[in-house]
């Protein structure tokens, strides 16, 4: 049993396509973190959220406590957004999704 | 500034061998995490330190991984008599406090490769 499931495993989309991502998860958190790692890089944190709703430029978090569910969703996606979406969860341990690859189309 | 960085950036070694990953977070950061990425896994939590306390172990996967942080600062996660199986990407991250409060800067990682 994972504590924490994404979907959809893998994305392609037409460059400017609205993009949800989607994260549940069961065990008791602090803490949300979306996470983004391109092919062959790093690791970047795009947001921690433990409620409400968070927004950078085009990307936009949102995390629903009673149903222990968060969303990203990417607006106006461009091929530069083409990575892996992690969700990952802080609770009394560390619980990580397996990540939604997304590939957005010129 | 500067953000985390991990040295080696890759790490090719005899099965059985012992390997030691450094990691410098960044300045002022209290908190140090390792992870793990094993090819076509998921990110795994290996062990957590926040500034005095005792680290929280409970991520490491045999008593062959051992880590320390030296003053509040460097890490070093130790694996003694390697195995092929512990061959994956080894992610530090920092925070400048607490876990669940504040968010993770990650390194570029260090490459394990056991042959």
């Amino acid at each position: 049993k994972n504590e924490v499931e994404q979907s959809p495993q893998n994305l392609t989309a037409q460059e400017g396509e609205f993009i949800t991502i989607n994260c549940s998860y069961s065990v008791g958190i602090s803490a949300l973190h979306w996470l983004q790692q391109h092919p062959g890089g790093g690791i970047v944190s795009l947001f921690m959220l433990s409620s409400g709703k968070k927004k950078h430029g085009r990307l936009i978090a949102t995390i629903n406590i009673q149903e222990k569910h968060s969303s990203l969703h990417i607006t106006a996606s461009h091929p530069r957004d083409s990575a892996v979406y992690i969700c990952a969860v802080t609770g009394n341990q560390f619980y990580f999704g397996t990540g939604t690859s997304l590939t957005v189309i010129p | 500034g500067a953000g985390v960085s991990q040295s080696p950036s890759n790490k090719v070694t005899e099965k059985g061998k012992d390997v030691e990953l450094r990691c410098d977070p960044i300045s002022g950061h209290t908190a140090l995490y390792w992870y793990r990425q094993s090819l076509g896994q998921g990110l795994e939590f290996l062990i957590y330190f926040q500034g005095n306390s005792a680290p929280d172990k409970s991520g490491l996967p045999s008593d062959r991984f051992s880590a320390e942080r030296t003053g509040g600062s460097v890490s070093t996660l130790t694996i003694q008599r390697t195995q092929q199986e512990d061959s994956a990407v080894y992610l530090c991250a920092s925070s400048l406090g607490p876990r669940g409060s504040y968010e993770q800067y990650f390194g570029p990682g260090t490459r394990l490769t056991v042959t």
